[in-house]
């Protein structure tokens, strides 16, 4: 199974409202990834997760809260988001950290705050 | 940090060959990566190359890179309307050193 999942595909949220994004992958990967990718640019790392633990965060606002419960659970919390977080999410998967290791995409999630 | 170029848009007629370039600054790192991005969908690993090798093919995909000029090309012989995608070079490796350049979008024509 290569495969990473992604839920939700679409979300619509308003700038109150709190929501999670949810990442699973059963590979046995031992890093995870939250990307943002605006329409026709590449995709910016937001946070690194590396057994478990936080290993980087893109000096992501605190309006992003990413939680990774298990290793093969990732989450991103949403809350009091902007419209310019009007984005697509993308989770990844690597089995290490280390600049040999291909990443493994989920589909995304199309979020639009309004 | 690293810089990755790549040109922004390619068109192609359906059977011709594509090339699809990149050039970066940064040429510490052992894997180059292409990655492939259809509409509404997240990124597909294409192909790599070793730092040390100057070519590598892969069914339809050569992978030409010149380490000297810091120059990666990725080349899609007989390319079909099902290649059409946003195409992301990777030079700085995986993991969490994947810097991704701009990504050529790829038009075939049929």
């Amino acid at each position: 199974d290569t495969e990473v999942t992604q839920t939700p595909k679409h979300l619509v949220m308003g700038m109150t409202n709190k929501k999670s994004l949810k990442c699973e992958q059963h590979m046995g990967h031992r890093a995870m990834y939250w990307y943002k990718q605006k329409a026709k640019k590449p995709p910016e790392l937001m946070f690194v997760y590396s057994y478990e633990k936080l290993s980087i965060n893109e000096s992501v606002p605190s309006r992003f809260s990413p939680e990774c419960p298990n290793s093969s659970l990732l989450n991103l919390h949403l809350h009091a988001l902007q419209p310019e977080d009007s984005a697509l999410y993308l989770c990844a998967s690597s089995a290490g950290t280390g600049s040999s290791y291909e990443q493994y995409f989920g589909p995304g999630t199309r979020l639009t705050v309004t | 940090g690293e810089d990755v170029e790549q040109s922004l848009f390619l068109s192609v007629r359906e059977g011709d060959s594509s090339v699809i370039n990149c050039t970066y600054t940064d040429s510490s790192s052992t894997y180059l990566y292409w990655y492939k991005q259809e509409p509404g969908a997240g990124l597909q690993l294409l192909t790599y190359i070793f730092s040390n090798m100057d070519m590598k093919q892969d069914q339809r995909l050569t992978v030409l890179l010149n380490k000297k000029d810091k120059h990666l090309s990725l080349r899609i012989a007989d390319t079909q309307t099902g290649d059409s995608a946003i195409y992301f070079c990777a030079p700085g490796g995986g993991g969490f050193k994947t810097i991704f350049g701009a990504g050529t979008r790829l038009f075939v024509k049929a």
